[in-house]
């Protein structure tokens, strides 16, 4: 348990909806990252949240938005749904500017289908 | 570029031990990671290494880095069923900074 948690655990939805992904970092985190898994692939990138702003993009379309709030949990955005962006969402929390190797701690993700 | 590459799938005896192999393309790499993903659950860390280092040991697991060839492998002694699942090969430039994962090799265990 990493005290990350994630909401929903799962979700249909169907081409052309939009859908909010949430995430609650652990505990005296500040900095959110999210990941997209498709089926068989493993997670890629789509962005990092730190004190409220965007600190870094992968290669996502800007249809994939986010936000973070004061107290550090984070939503995922995305608009006009396709088939392909049907994945398991990760989210990850970790404090920014501390030493250590611990990295960045995964929760359990958000199965998203669409149909 | 940002690459991670390792073998789809690999079995392995039960009891015997697994060497999962990963090679990477980033020579600012400076944290490698091995994660396990069981069926239909998120990602658990299992260990993690500095560029500067050229082992590390964590009861059964073992991880060898060799930097010159951008090369880590994961070693997990005695095998067990419950070791079933994929394990990703990951690195980063920083610890805050996005994690370049490979594909994943899919452990299998025989009886």
């Amino acid at each position: 348990e990493t005290g990350v948690t994630q909401s929903p655990t799962h979700l249909i939805k169907t081409r052309g909806q939009q859908v909010t992904l949430r995430c609650s970092s652990q505990s005296g985190h500040n900095t959110v990252s999210w990941y997209q898994q498709a089926l068989g692939q493993g997670p890629q990138f789509i962005f990092q949240y730190y004190r409220e702003e965007e600190n870094g993009r992968g290669n996502f379309p800007p249809r994939f938005s986010g936000l973070q709030f004061p107290n550090y949990s984070s939503e995922l955005n995305v608009n006009a749904l396709e088939l392909d962006d049907s994945a398991l969402y990760l989210c990850a929390s970790s404090l920014a500017g501390t030493s250590g190797g611990e990295t960045q701690y995964f929760g359990p993700g958000t199965r998203l289908l669409v149909l | 570029g940002e690459d991670v590459e390792q073998s789809l799938f690999l079995s392995v005896r039960e009891g015997d031990s697994s060497v999962i192999n990963c090679t990477y393309t980033d020579s600012s790499s400076t944290y490698l990671y091995w994660y396990k993903q069981e069926p239909g659950a998120g990602l658990q860390l299992l260990t993690y290494i500095f560029s500067n280092m050229d082992m590390k040991q964590d009861q059964r697991l073992t991880v060898l880095l060799n930097k010159k060839d951008k090369h880590l492998s994961l070693r997990i002694a005695d095998t067990q069923t419950g070791d079933s699942a994929i394990y990703f090969c990951a690195e980063t430039r920083n610890r805050d900074d996005k994690i370049i994962f490979g594909k994943g090799t899919r452990l299998h265990i025989l009886p």
